[in-house]
């Protein structure tokens, strides 16, 4: 069975300071990969997805995304946070020719100091 | 872009009562609707898969008499807590998919529906 692990449940960092999310995952092949934001009275909004080809992916908001096979791994990165970046992350996994059943990691609430 | 909503936001409701929450895609039809539960400070578990004019599937370890599903249209899926207890409150999530069917299809996600039986 897949699993998703994001090892940080907190992150906080100032306002302009790059983002790092750790995001790890076990499947016996390589997976398809997902990232989401959940704001407060929102929906989870998709961030970027990784399917195949070129490993760092490119998401919306200046969010990018690292595919690294040898480490199981998708971490999520931003090079100059915002406050209203501050929400909960959730990264995913589907199985490949699967994409839509989702298991998701346990989150990331990111925080943003002024 | 694809939105998807959900009615009520929240909800607050007596032991032994059920509550319907509906999900509606309001700018494409979806073949395929899912349902999460999501408990407090914890992720989205999915609970069933919800497909236009067929029976919903259910993940294992969630009780289908008690969470009823019907997806009678392309844009509408409605998810039941019958007989609802204090345990069942949670935020249940919906979201939708858009494609053509294909494995690569997105899932777009409504805003969530707090459920409180107290």
């Amino acid at each position: 069975a897949q699993s998703v692990t994001q090892p940080d449940i907190h992150i906080t960092v100032s306002e302009g300071a790059s983002l790092e999310l750790r995001c790890n995952y076990s499947y016996g092949a390589t997976p398809y990969l997902f990232w989401y934001v959940q704001s407060p009275g929102q929906g989870l909004q998709l961030l970027l997805k990784y399917f195949s080809g070129d490993t760092l992916v490119q998401g919306i908001k200046g969010f990018e995304a690292e595919f690294k096979r040898s480490q199981s791994s998708f971490n999520l990165r931003k090079p100059s946070v915002h406050w209203s970046d501050a929400a909960e992350y959730f990264c995913a996994v589907a199985p490949p020719r699967a994409g839509n059943m989702l298991t998701f990691g346990g989150g990331t609430r990111l925080m943003v100091k002024p | 872009g694809a939105v998807v909503s959900q009615h009520p936001s929240r909800v607050i409701c007596k032991s032994g009562t059920s509550v319907k929450i509906e999900c509606r895609s309001l700018d494409f039809q979806a073949t395929t609707m899912f349902w999460y539960r999501q408990f407090p400070k914890q992720s989205l578990m999915l609970m069933a898969t919800s497909n236009e004019g067929s029976k919903a599937t259910y993940e294992q370890g969630v009780e289908k008499d008690k969470f009823l599903i019907n997806h009678a249209s392309l844009t509408l899926s409605t998810l039941t807590v019958t007989s609802a207890h204090p345990e069942d409150s949670s935020f249940y999530i919906c979201s939708a998919r858009v494609g053509s069917g294909g494995y690569t299809d997105t899932q777009y996600f409504g805003p969530g529906t707090r459920l409180t039986v107290l």
